[in-house]
């Protein structure tokens, strides 16, 4: 079946350790994107690939980077993780067309994030 | 920036009941999705909606696009308990590109 596949489902650091979370598609979807969400509030986007272009949220802090190398793989790294940025990271996709259905995103499982 | 206003944030019901929310906003959008958040996973997209007016079911799930544009709601009949989770509104629209703009959520909880 076509998914959206994050590893690690939960991944522990310490404080100031970086990190990378990994995000892969079978969907081939042009578009992919990386959320974060913490306890049940809605998920905030932090940027997202249109293809290779890269498009950061005025308010997503240094500290996140992100890389596509190719169509199917995207991964969020964190620089130095503070206590704050524990959290619930989504990845998700969708086709980027053009066409209604271009506004349909496909989540991820998530990758939980402790920092210690 | 756009904003949209869901409602309630949280619900708590009989199993068997029937359950309303919506989501308001002060802009137009093109499209909207009613997306549901169990536990430790990550939104599923329940109902896409295309067209103002349009109204769309999916099993007992029944969502409706707004004539104005600005606003839709997801109905859900005969509760049951496997529908415990978060329901989210998001709307895209055509100076947001490729993002979505999602509603706070509403925690819907069903007592058997």
């Amino acid at each position: 079946d076509a998914m959206v596949i994050q590893n690690p489902r939960y991944q522990v650091t310490q404080f100031g350790k970086p990190v990378t979370l990994s995000c892969s598609q079978t969907l081939n979807h042009n578009v992919m994107y990386w959320y974060q969400q913490k306890s049940s509030q809605a998920p905030k986007l932090l940027f997202h690939y249109y293809d290779k272009d890269f498009n950061n949220e005025a308010d997503t802090p240094d500290n996140f980077q992100s890389r596509r190398p190719n169509t199917s793989f995207c991964f969020l790294d964190i620089r130095s993780p503070g206590l704050g940025d524990a959290a619930m990271y989504l990845c998700a996709t969708s086709r980027g067309s053009g066409s209604p259905s271009s506004y349909e995103q496909y989540f991820g499982p998530g990758t939980r994030l402790t920092v210690t | 920036g756009q904003q949209l206003n869901q409602s309630p944030q949280s619900m708590f019901i009989q199993e068997g009941e029937d359950v309303s929310m919506n989501c308001t906003s002060s802009s137009i959008f093109n499209t909207w999705l009613w997306y549901k958040q169990d536990p430790g996973e990550g939104p599923v997209l329940l109902i896409a909606l295309y067209k103002a007016g349009e109204l769309t079911s999916n099993g007992r799930l029944t969502a409706q696009f707004g004539i104005t544009r600005k606003d839709s709601f997801l109905n859900i009949s005969a509760s049951i308990p496997s529908d415990v989770g978060i329901y989210f509104c998001a709307g895209g629209g055509e100076t947001s590109g490729s993002r979505l703009t999602f509603g706070e959520g509403t925690q819907l909880t069903v007592n058997p």
